[in-house]
């Protein structure tokens, strides 16, 4: 049972738009979300999170957005440069308790120069 | 942001075999870290969440005869892969979370470079 869904594998954009990375979760408990860029052989670093008493958070060229209605929330990257391919995993966890991530099935991003 | 190291990098090891994976916190205290493997083009699946002090707390399907986790102080869990078999080649990576240790000024889990297992 996949409570953290990525539904699109990959994403190919143009330099300069804007990339947009999809996330559905389907745990009602999850109250704190996370977007980490992670490289080949190495692991995750950390971009931008979100509380689930907000609705959006912006650092930079990253904006995530979260709908709790739908259980969905997205990041936003603009514009998109070509360092910025790499695959992006979002999480999901709870602010009590243990602190575990559960993490989406990946993205990998590909910004064409 | 705080750093997470893992030792070795990558290491290649007979079937039969026992691997131990290191993984330090560097600049601050870890009372909770975690381990996760992952496969080829697939998600980072947690392992087990590791406790200083007291014994790990493993997911569901998760053997934790065959991945032992130790964490006897406040800045290194170890996973030892046991009687490795090549099913059990994969990249591992630990996370430590400085919330765990009163550290409230960072939000998220820091992770460490990775593990590659291969096992022959």
């Amino acid at each position: 049972d996949q409570q953290v869904k990525q539904n699109s594998p990959s994403l190919s954009v143009q330099e300069g738009r804007i990339s947009i990375l999809n996330c559905d979760y389907t745990n009602s408990m999850f109250d704190y979300f996370l977007w980490y860029k992670k490289y080949p052989a190495e692991g995750p670093t950390f971009l931008i999170s979100i509380s689930s008493i907000k609705d959006k958070n912006e650092d930079g060229r990253f904006t995530v957005f979260l709908n709790k209605s739908a259980k969905h929330l997205s990041l936003h990257i603009v514009p998109s440069q070509p360092g910025d391919s790499a695959v992006y995993f979002c999480a999901a966890s709870t602010t009590s308790g243990t602190y575990k991530y559960i993490f989406g099935t990946g993205t990998r991003l590909k910004v064409l120069a | 942001g705080a750093v997470v190291s893992q030792h070795p990098s990558w290491v290649i090891c007979k079937s039969g075999t026992s691997v131990k994976i290191e993984c330090r916190s560097l600049d601050f205290q870890a009372t909770t870290m975690f381990w996760y493997r992952q496969f080829p083009k697939q998600s980072l699946m947690l392992m087990a969440t590791s406790n200083e002090g007291s014994k790990a707390t493993y997911e569901q399907g998760v053997e934790k005869d065959k991945f032992l986790i130790n964490h006897a102080s406040l800045t290194l869990s170890t996973l030892t892969v046991t009687s490795a078999h090549p099913e059990d080649s994969s990249f591992y990576i630990c996370s430590a979370d400085p919330r765990a240790s009163g550290r409230a000024s960072y939000n998220e889990q820091f992770f460490g470079p990775g593990t590659r297992l291969t096992v022959l």
